[in-house]
């Protein structure tokens, strides 16, 4: 799987937008753009993921450049509870499932 | 409600002695994995199962072992044959193995080796 690099931490006011940054400059046509998040002594849980397009559900929004070298995870309005360490993660189509390396991820804590 | 259960949640062991960790699913997932997960670091795979009875190494298998006799059920063995063995276990499941499924973990188990 390709390398993703994500700053090692943020921080982020409560109750305004929070924007998740990760470089994947050697991502390959065929590669999703996954997120997990990890709560304190948690297991992860999933966020999002997508391809080429922008992507949005309950918990977030995800936007994915051009050029596919870049993607960035957008919570519009952080809570208490979303600080978290947020992972992203490239997945290959001809890959196998258990094969999902994590990084170090970008551990976000939310000021009151 | 579905979901993944991991025991016991903290666990204790003396150097030398074997210790099994329990991993139960009710999602009906085909899939089922063993990450570890060490203090400030991502996971890294240890094990993982696409089908009962099958199961593959994944990248530190070493001195780790598993078994898959039912759907339900992927317990991971920490054998005194892994050196360093005191780190988070994280059980997780899926429905399939393609590049868009959803990973589901359990809630881990904290194994401390005295």
């Amino acid at each position: 799987d390709a390398k993703t690099t994500q700053p090692n931490s943020m921080e982020s006011n409560e109750e305004e937008p929070v924007h998740l940054p990760c470089n994947h400059s050697t991502i390959s046509g065929t590669d999703y753009i996954h997120w997990y998040r990890q709560l304190p002594s948690q297991g992860p849980e999933y966020v999002i993921h997508g391809l080429t397009s922008n992507v949005n559900n309950r918990m977030a929004s995800l936007a994915i450049a051009e050029d596919r070298k870049s993607s960035t995870l957008i919570l519009h309005r952080a809570t208490l509870r979303d600080a978290a360490v947020y992972y992203c993660i490239l997945r290959d189509r001809e890959s196998q499932m258990g094969k999902l390396i994590f990084g170090q991820g970008t551990e976000l804590s939310v000021k009151p | 409600d579905g979901g993944i259960t991991q025991s016991p949640k903290y666990l204790f062991r003396k150097e030398g002695q074997n210790v099994t960790l329990s991993c139960e699913q009710n999602l009906n997932h085909d899939a089922m994995y063993w990450y570890r997960q060490d203090p400030g670091q991502g996971l890294r795979l240890i094990y993982y199962s696409q089908i009962v009875n099958d199961f593959q190494k994944g990248d530190i298998a070493e001195g780790y072992s598993v078994s898959r006799e039912k759907k339900e059920s992927f317990p991971l063995t920490v054998t005194s044959a892994q050196k360093n063995p005191t780190a988070f276990y994280l059980c997780a499941s899926s429905r399939g193995t393609g590049p868009t499924g959803e990973l589901f973990f359990g809630e881990g188990s904290r194994l401390t080796v005295l």
